[in-house]
């Protein structure tokens, strides 16, 4: 089975200060890892996805990702944060079953301030 | 190209009726998968279509079922509606669909209220 950790449901930051927002999986099979952001009354928008190769992963708006297997860990980080990146967050995960279902944490909302 | 759009917005139905959710799939994708997203959690998994069959389905009762039409658009139906059923209804599409590298694009979802 999988299941996906989101520590911290809510992190608060100053503008231009790094964001950190943790996620940890389980897995029995090699993870695929994924980061979505939500805006109020939006869909969710792909940041970043993992399937295998480089660990550090690259996304939109700045943000990146490391995927540690020893750790089970698959982190977002943003250096500088923007008052624009205030959102949920949600980790995600997928890998098994033969179809691309996505296991979901629990989302973090990150407020910035000015 | 056009996105993932979902109709209708908003709805409000009442315990007991049966509602239905409309997704129109992202141009050239052939698998659209189902979410719900009760408030303040994380969207759960309720099935996936490919080529207008079901593909998988996660935890939900058989009164939640759904269709996927030629044009790859889809249908979500749920019966005899529950308090509990009131949530986002997500619908992403991915192209080609089968494996779970692929990228699903979201759309932006509909919220149901059932009182």
């Amino acid at each position: 089975a999988q299941s996906v950790t989101q520590l911290g449901s809510h992190v608060s930051v100053s503008e231009g200060a790094l964001v950190l927002l943790r996620c940890n999986y389980s897995s029995s099979v090699p993870p695929y890892l994924f980061w979505y952001v939500q805006y109020p009354n939006q869909g969710l928008q792909l940041l970043l996805k993992y399937t295998t190769g480089a660990t550090l992963v690259k996304g939109i708006n700045g943000f990146e990702a490391e995927f540690k297997k020893s750790e089970t860990s698959f982190h977002l980080t943003k250096p500088s944060a923007h008052m624009s990146d205030a959102a949920e967050y949600f980790c995600a995960v997928s890998g098994s079953g033969g179809y691309n279902k996505l296991i979901f944490g629990a989302g973090t909302r990150l407020a910035v301030h000015p | 190209e056009t996105g993932v759009t979902q109709s209708p917005t908003h709805l409000i139905k009442t315990r007991g009726q049966q509602v239905t959710l409309r997704c129109s799939s992202q141009s050239g994708h052939n698998t659209v998968s189902w979410y719900q997203q009760a408030l303040g959690q994380g969207p759960q998994f309720i099935f996936q279509y490919y080529r207008e069959e079901e593909n998988g389905r996660g935890n939900f009762p058989p009164r939640f079922s759904g269709l996927q039409f030629p044009n790859y658009s889809s249908e979500l139906n749920v019966n005899a509606l529950e308090l509990d059923d009131s949530a986002l209804y997500l619908c992403a599409s991915s192209s080609p669909g089968r494996t779970s590298t692929d990228t699903q694009y979201f759309g932006p979802g509909t919220r149901l209220t059932v009182l």
